[in-house]
């Protein structure tokens, strides 16, 4: 089993719509997870982090997390096409003080 | 606030070459991550550095090596570059003494190995 799996998509959406981006990890003793944003090419930029469960609200995005179910999602509202990008999701387990651990990411399309 | 910088932005080097380099993490950062991402793959854990000492290592071959400077600033050695070390390899840093781990990305080194 992976320690963090995420759909590879694409997720594709249409402007304006709400993106649902979902990440499960294995380690149930994690207690920090991020989400990072990489345009090809480029480096992953983070965008959000949370380290309790439930929501966790940024401008358009939102963060949740349920350690019982060990998910954690990030929402996107109003989806721009700008936002189209590959979304990764990092979690860092116990007992490794802070070696992110990544998902191998979903690619995230907005349609005009 | 200067970010995270790595150096080169871009570097080739022959098959069996070695290849330095280099990050500077954002001031007041002690620790620095290197992850290897090849073309199209996900980011793979190389190495991880706290003040000055190597604190975890990935699953990668001996000749990945690297250090932490006192100005906690990295580096990160190839030796006996092969085709398959071709990836963008970026850098991470984060101060783990205020309790919190968001870690930030330097632009990256994309090393061609030819």
């Amino acid at each position: 089993q992976k320690e963090v799996e995420q759909n590879s998509g694409p997720l594709s959406v249409p402007e304006g719509a709400i993106a649902s981006l979902n990440c499960t990890y294995s380690d149930r003793g994690s207690q920090s997870f991020f989400w990072y944003r990489q345009y090809s090419g480029k480096s992953p930029e983070l965008i959000m982090f949370i380290y309790s469960n439930g929501d966790k609200e940024d401008g358009r995005f939102t963060a949740q997390l349920n350690k019982a179910s060990q998910y954690v999602s990030l929402l996107i509202r109003d989806s721009q096409p700008s936002d189209s990008a590959t979304y990764l999701c990092a979690v860092n387990p116990p007992g490794t003080a802070s070696k992110l651990t990544f998902g191998t990411g979903t690619r995230l399309q907005v349609t005009l | 606030e200067a970010g995270v910088t790595q150096s080169p932005t871009h570097l080739i080097k022959t098959r069996g070459q070695q290849a330095t380099l280099r990050c500077s993490p954002i001031s007041g950062h002690t620790s620095v991550y290197w992850y290897q991402q090849a073309l199209g793959l996900g980011l793979q854990f190389l190495l991880w550095y706290d003040e000055g000492e190597e604190r975890n290592r990935g699953n990668f071959p001996p000749r990945f090596s690297g250090r932490q400077f006192p100005n906690y600033s990295s580096e990160l050695n190839v030796n006996a570059l092969e085709l398959e070390d071709s990836a963008l390899y970026l850098c991470a840093s984060t101060d783990l003494r205020t309790g919190h781990t968001e870690a930030f990305f330097g632009q990256g080194t994309r090393l061609t190995v030819v």
